[in-house]
């Protein structure tokens, strides 16, 4: 059974850069599949942010592609995400998932979630 | 990249049928075959119930349907129970590996 878990600061500076990782387990992310994040602004709707495979190859929404990063480390079996010049409007509950076949065509498990609030 | 419309509620009674639509372009819901649909309960995480337009994954009951049309995605929940009433939200593929979800539907058991 695949499990991920998410880790991080549940609070960040505005202008600063948010930081968090998915660990996960019941699968080795070195055998394939892409795995990604998506976010949900407290009261609002899902918003997905990006995607990467184990190679690296990443895939990002394009609203946000200059302020999102997300890399992965095989070695300790997950993945992250780093957001930049972060604002008010970036607080929310931040999902990491297993996005495969890639582009939202089957999230089939997800981490419990993180808030991340941006607030100095 | 727009998100994909969907009405903000829907409702019905214990035993009846409700069916939320999920409207997007010919570059996403129209151009491919790739609409999911996710249910999520208060503070927890979204949960697959349908993927590829109509197909349900292992655990999902068959009161779970998913149809398309054109532009137009559809989940219909049969025998509604009152474990269903949760928020909806559609997604579909938009090619090149990029995804867009819907806004959501709260759907009420009356």
């Amino acid at each position: 059974q695949v499990q991920l878990q998410e880790s991080g600061p549940g609070l960040v500076k505005p202008s600063e850069t948010l930081s968090l990782t998915c660990a996960v387990s019941g699968y080795s992310i070195s055998s394939g599949y892409y795995w990604g994040w998506i976010r949900q602004p407290p009261g609002k709707g899902l918003e997905w942010l990006g995607t990467i495979y184990h190679s690296g190859s990443t895939y990002y929404n394009p609203s946000l592609k200059s302020r999102v990063t997300i890399s992965v480390d095989t070695s300790k079996n997950q993945f992250s995400l780093n957001l930049s010049s972060v604002t008010a409007a970036d607080t929310a509950v931040y999902y990491c998932a297993r996005d495969y076949p890639p582009g939202l065509k089957n999230v089939d498990y997800w981490g419990q979630g993180t808030l991340v609030t941006v607030s100095s | 990249q727009s998100a994909l419309t969907q009405p903000p509620s829907a409702s019905g009674s214990p035993g009846q049928s409700v069916t939320i639509s999920c409207t997007g372009t010919r570059s996403d819901v129209g151009g491919y075959n790739y609409v999911s649909w996710y249910q999520q309960h208060p503070g927890k995480a979204p949960k697959l119930m349908i993927y590829e337009v109509s197909k349900r994954p292992s655990g999902v009951p068959d009161r779970f349907s998913g149809s398309k049309s054109g532009n137009t995605a559809s989940l219909t929940v049969s025998g509604l129970q009152a474990e269903d009433e949760a928020d909806y939200y559609c997604s579909s593929y938009a090619g090149s590996n990029l995804g867009v979800f819907g806004g959501g539907t709260k759907l009420t058991v009356l």
